[in-house]
């Protein structure tokens, strides 16, 4: 069964500072992973896809089969970067479905 | 274009009532979705729709229907509302598989 876990429901940094957001999934195909993020009273977006392999807002995240892991990652974080963060899977006969993680709240401190 | 609209934006209802969110995407999107989100739970999925006419369970339907009658629209009903639907339900669309997601602003219901 597909699940994805994302171990920290808190993180905070200090402006600057490197971030990483952990998700770890299960699920025994090729799966398509994504990253949406969720700003203070707005809805839900697209961050990244693992399969588009590029940088928005200076995140990126790799997928790692063999760790089972799709770990977003900033080198400098700024203010503006706190959300909520959440890793979603789509796989195999899913029809479109998402499995999302349960979140990780991101602050980033002045 | 307006996006994924949801109506209404709160709504507090008691128990035992009943009453239906409408989501509706201007997108031509062919899959549509349900979701609620809880703290600490993430965004669970309750029933989705790949096509006008069609729908299908998600990982926590109980309590909830659903119904596509036209490509733009997803309703989603609470027949007999209870407190443990208290919770921010959003919507969203996509064109295709493996798409992304266009989620809708959200609707916080509380049932007391």
């Amino acid at each position: 069964a597909q699940r994805v876990t994302q171990p920290e429901k808190l993180l905070s940094v200090f402006k600057g500072a490197p971030v990483e957001l952990k998700c770890n999934y299960s699920y025994s195909g090729s799966p398509e992973l994504f990253w949406y993020v969720q700003y203070s009273r707005q809805r839900l977006q697209l961050l990244l896809r693992h399969i588009s392999r590029e940088s928005i807002k200076g995140f990126t995240a790799d997928l790692n089969k063999g760790e089972t892991s799709f770990h977003l990652k900033k080198p400098f974080a700024q203010e503006e970067d706190s959300a909520m963060y959440y890793c979603a899977l789509e796989g195999g006969s899913t029809l479109g479905r998402l499995y999302f993680g349960r979140g990780t709240q991101l602050t980033v401190w002045p | 274009n307006a996006g994924v609209t949801q109506t209404p934006k709160f709504r507090v209802l008691k128990t035992g009532q009943s009453m239906t969110l409408l989501c509706a995407q201007d997108m031509n999107h062919e899959y549509m979705y349900w979701y609620r989100q809880d703290p600490g739970m993430g965004l669970r999925l309750i029933h989705y729709s790949v096509g006008e006419g069609t729908t299908a369970k998600g990982e926590v339907p109980d309590g909830y229907n659903v119904s596509r009658l036209k490509k733009q629209n997803f309703l989603l009903g609470l027949e007999s509302a209870a407190p443990s639907q208290t919770s921010v339900y959003f919507c969203a669309s996509t064109a295709r598989l493996a798409g992304e997601q266009f989620f809708g602003p959200g609707t916080r219901l509380t049932v007391l």
